[in-house]
């Protein structure tokens, strides 16, 4: 089975502070995508990234950046947390290798962490 | 740009009565169609996608799909739920090209069945 394991399931961050967000993979996934969930607006795309040092931005970057150094983890970086990004996070990956087929491939989650931003 | 619509917050089921969630999607070109569920606390797990041929998908703990070109929709069914199916479903739609493997989400349906 896949697994994709994120740092911590809750946080809790003072206003201003340097957050850092772990997601590991066992899978050898290419893709792997940051996520926040909020009532009400479903699942909205963060960062998503497609090998090794590569990233896009998604739906709502701003505020957010991510690092890709490795190919099983994709960490996401709060570069000084606010009220507003208080949320659950949500971190998935995908086999999506280039040159094939792949759009289709499901996503595998992560159990989330949930972030409290005092 | 694609979305997805989930017209209903939350539906209530009675145990062992048919259930349906509705989800309605735009996007350019034909669609990859997906159904997740989410449990209390837990991340998202796949349910079943649509990606091309018959229209009725099956997936995981009994539930189906009906994609509709026409209508544009791609409901969630079951046909007798159970009380350990509430949970909040997530549908979800990605473009057959030029979209890589990004996901747009719809809002979520709480499914609460009852006994």
């Amino acid at each position: 089975d896949v697994k994709v394991t994120q740092s911590s399931r809750y946080l809790v961050k003072r206003t201003g502070e340097k957050v850092f967000l772990e997601c590991v993979q066992d899978m050898d996934h290419e893709n792997m995508f940051w996520y926040r969930q909020d009532p009400g607006l479903g699942l909205r795309l963060i960062y998503f990234s497609y090998d090794v040092k590569m990233k896009e931005k998604g739906d709502i970057p701003e505020g957010y950046s991510v690092s890709r150094e490795k190919k099983e983890r994709f960490s996401l970086i709060l570069e000084s947390a606010s009220t507003n990004q208080t949320s659950m996070y949500l971190c998935a990956s995908s086999f999506f290798p280039w040159g094939t087929g792949g759009a289709g491939n499901e996503q595998f989650f992560g159990p989330g962490t949930r972030l409290t931003v005092l | 740009a694609q979305s997805v619509a989930q017209p209903e917050d939350q539906v209530n089921v009675a145990e062992g009565n048919p259930l349906t969630v509705k989800c309605t999607y735009s996007v350019s070109g034909n669609p990859y169609l997906f159904w997740y569920v989410q449990y209390p606390n837990r991340g998202l797990q796949f349910l079943l996608k649509y990606i091309t041929g018959d229209n009725l998908v099956k997936g995981s703990y009994g539930f189906e799909a009906e994609f509709n070109k026409s209508q544009t929709s791609f409901h969630l069914k079951k046909p007798s739920a159970l009380v350990s199916d509430s949970a909040l479903y997530f549908c979800a739609v990605s473009p057959l090209t030029g979209g890589g493997n990004k996901l747009t989400f719809g809002t979520g349906t709480q499914l609460k069945v009852e006994l």
